[in-house]
């Protein structure tokens, strides 16, 4: 069964600051793994998702690294606003087609 | 596009009363999938339908949840009967999935679109 861990739990950082999101899982064999963003009382939005056979995504100020061997897949984000502040999750693609598990989420604060 | 559209958005019932959470996909998506995210257990995968038929129910709870999709722009999570531990946020989502179950292609799987969530308090 395929479990998936975010490190940390929360982070809270100024603003402008660059900062690393962690997540990590325990089957190698994924199909993909994708990163959302959560705000407070709402749904879930896609940031990036990365092929099994990718290694990075970017989109704007998002960065997102995946290395399966290691099971592990870093989201790196780039000066840091105050409208970044939410949860962010890690979704991995494995043990079926279309199927998702989502790791446990960060929730980030940047400080003005 | 409205987007992945869920109903209603938040319901507060009784233990034993049934329960009856609606969603609608985003139009010409193959794909609808039911979660529940509590703070103990995060997000989980209930169920989800490829093309209205159940692909895999495996996330279920028990016997008292029942997923219905009658067709492609509506499906219905059913708890019956409800219990104070089913109090969570249910979220259902739609992918557009261009290639149907039958046809794995490793690596691939569309981006999943998720409606509002309804938050379900079972006194």
């Amino acid at each position: 069964k395929q479990e998936v861990t975010q490190i940390p739990a929360a982070l809270s950082v100024p603003e402008g600051e660059n900062l690393v999101l962690n997540c990590s899982f325990t089957d190698s064999a994924i199909y993909n793994l994708q990163w959302f963003r959560q705000d407070p009382g709402k749904g879930l939005t896609s940031l990036l998702l990365i092929q099994s056979s990718q290694r990075e995504q970017t989109s704007g100020r998002l960065n997102a690294s995946l290395d399966k061997s290691s099971g592990r897949s870093t989201l790196y984000i780039a000066a840091s606003q105050p409208g970044d502040s939410a949860t962010y999750l890690c979704a991995v693609g494995s043990g079926g087609y279309q199927k998702v598990t989502f790791g446990t989420g960060t929730k980030l604060q940047v400080i003005p | 596009d409205a987007g992945v559209i869920q109903s209603p958005r938040h319901e507060v019932t009784e233990m034993g009363q049934e329960v009856t959470l609606r969603c609608k996909p985003i139009s010409g998506h193959d794909y609808l999938f039911w979660y529940r995210q509590t703070m103990m257990r995060g997000l989980e995968l209930l169920i989800y339908f490829n093309n209205n038929v159940p692909i895999d129910d495996s996330g279920m709870p028990e016997d008292r949840f029942s997923a219905k999709m009658p067709n492609a722009s509506f499906s219905t999570l059913k708890i019956q009967p409800s219990e104070p531990r089913d109090s969570a946020v249910y979220f259902c989502a739609s992918s557009l999935g261009s290639f149907p179950v039958t046809i794995k292609r490793e690596g691939f799987t569309d981006t999943q679109y998720f409606g509002p969530g309804t938050r379900l308090t079972v006194l």
